[in-house]
């Protein structure tokens, strides 16, 4: 069962430009909500993060949106830079467990 | 400070061969997991274990066993490998427990393993 659903799977962007990536997942039984940044070759790190008592976290160049109602978030990407390229993948953990979900991940590529 | 570690960092396995995936880490987290990574399938959770002596099945645990040795080792192991295994392994660690709720993951370097 699919329980987090990530869109783009991939996506293309100029550099300075906005990349946005969505995710939606199916019940209401988790309590955080992580995007991980993975570069080839390496393991997946941690790049922002919300819980759904907030509506929306920005870090730097990084902003997560989310909305409880539709039980989606998303992971805006301001002034894309070649850095960036990246495959992005958003997660949920569970409220009652440790269990940690994955999306099926975005590979982002910002062209100069 | 080395975090996660996984060993081997690459391996081939013929059909029907059993081999065991090592994972360890050292910042005294209580939560520990197995993941494939597959093209367009992203990161499946195979096993995780929130603590010492317990396990729990994740999206995908079908041809797979884990052992929590202890509170730094968690071990993945396939006892009669098959082609569709081949993947890339990533073991990985958070602190749990209460408070810890919104605790980052850390993730080892992968084994990719290749199943002929």
């Amino acid at each position: 069962q699919q329980q987090v659903k990530q869109s783009p799977q991939s996506l293309i962007v100029q550099k300075g430009g906005i990349s946005i990536i969505n995710c939606a997942y199916e019940n209401t039984a988790f309590d955080y909500f992580p995007w991980y940044q993975q570069f080839p070759g390496k393991g997946p790190a941690l790049l922002i993060a919300i819980r759904p008592d907030v509506s929306e976290k920005k870090e730097g160049r990084f902003t997560i949106s989310f909305n409880k109602s539709a039980k989606q978030f998303s992971l805006h990407i301001m002034d894309s830079q070649p850095g960036d390229s990246a495959t992005y993948f958003c997660a949920v953990k569970g409220r009652l467990s440790d269990k940690l979900i994955f999306g099926t991940g975005t590979r982002l590529q910002v062209f100069p | 400070n080395a975090g996660v570690t996984q060993t081997p960092k690459f391996q081939v396995l013929k059909t029907g061969q059993s081999m065991t995936l090592q994972c360890a880490q050292d910042m005294n987290h209580n939560s520990m997991y197995w993941y494939r990574q597959d093209p367009g399938m992203g990161l499946r959770l195979i096993y995780y274990s929130a603590s010492e002596g317990t396990t729990d099945k994740g999206e995908v645990p079908n041809g797979y066993n884990v052992s929590r040795l202890n509170k730094r080792e968690f071990s993945l192991r396939l006892e009669s490998a098959a082609p569709s295994q081949t993947s890339v392994y990533f073991c990985a660690s958070r602190q749990s427990g209460t408070g810890s709720i919104g605790t980052e993951a850390f993730f080892g370097q992968g084994t990719r393993l290749t199943v002929v």
